[in-house]
């Protein structure tokens, strides 16, 4: 089966880092996504690989590694706004989107 | 970015009764649809992935026929929630993907928020 594992909850201090990770089973792979979602919204796309290595965007960096089937979401400097779910997905074999369960971001100051 | 329009925003409905929320890819073609539905403070739950003209696929544990789901156009799905009970009340997000790259991203509605009386 189609498996995407991240961690149910994690608690990180205001202006630290912390990394999200995000390992997948799925028949085959054509890349993956992290979405960010406040309480009460919807989500917002953040950040898209397909190559291995990683990709920087400001205070977020996603990586990936295809043979370990493992990302992982750094946000630095956190802030208080940051408290938020993070939500993985992987596009397998058939492009269909698989989606992680989310792993919930608490931030204290 | 595309823009995907979920309405109405909020209902609340009497138990008993069913009620149908619409998602709508405004400025572009949804191949693929997906309905989540959220408790709160916990992570989405996915209930169904559809394509269009085709059945929708639900996820283990989510009845079908209480909450069906028509994807009957590019632009427009539907999920109705049939018989609705006070333990449907809960936030539900559509999301829309235009296409079948890899890196076709999935662009969200506002989300429905149920309350069931």
């Amino acid at each position: 089966g189609q498996n995407i594992d991240q961690p149910t909850e994690m608690t990180a201090t205001e202006g630290a880092i912390v990394q999200i990770n995000c390992t997948y089973q799925t028949s085959g792979f054509n890349g993956l996504f992290w979405y960010q979602q406040h309480a009460g919204e919807a989500p917002t796309f953040l950040s898209y690989n397909v190559l291995d290595g990683l990709e920087e965007k400001g205070r977020f960096s996603s990586f990936l590694s295809r043979s370990k089937g493992y990302s992982y979401l750094l946000l630095k400097e956190l802030q208080m706004k940051d408290s938020a779910s993070y939500l993985c997905a992987v596009v397998d074999s058939n492009y269909q989107l698989i989606w992680g369960a989310g792993t919930k971001l608490i931030i204290k100051p | 970015g595309a823009v995907v329009s979920q309405h109405p925003s909020r209902v609340i409905c009497k138990s008993g009764t069913s009620v149908k929320i619409e998602c709508r890819s405004l400025d572009f073609q949804a191949t693929t649809m997906f309905w989540y539905r959220q408790f709160p403070k916990k992570s989405l739950m996915l209930m169904a992935t559809s394509n269009e003209g085709s059945k929708a696929t639900y996820e283990q544990g989510v009845e079908k026929d209480k909450f069906l789901i028509n994807h009957a156009s590019l632009t427009l799905s539907t999920l109705t929630v049939t018989s609705a009970h006070p333990e449907d009340s809960s936030f539900y997000i559509c999301s829309a993907r235009g296409g079948l790259g890899g890196d076709t991203e999935a662009f969200f509605g506002q989300g429905t928020r149920l309350t069931v009386v």
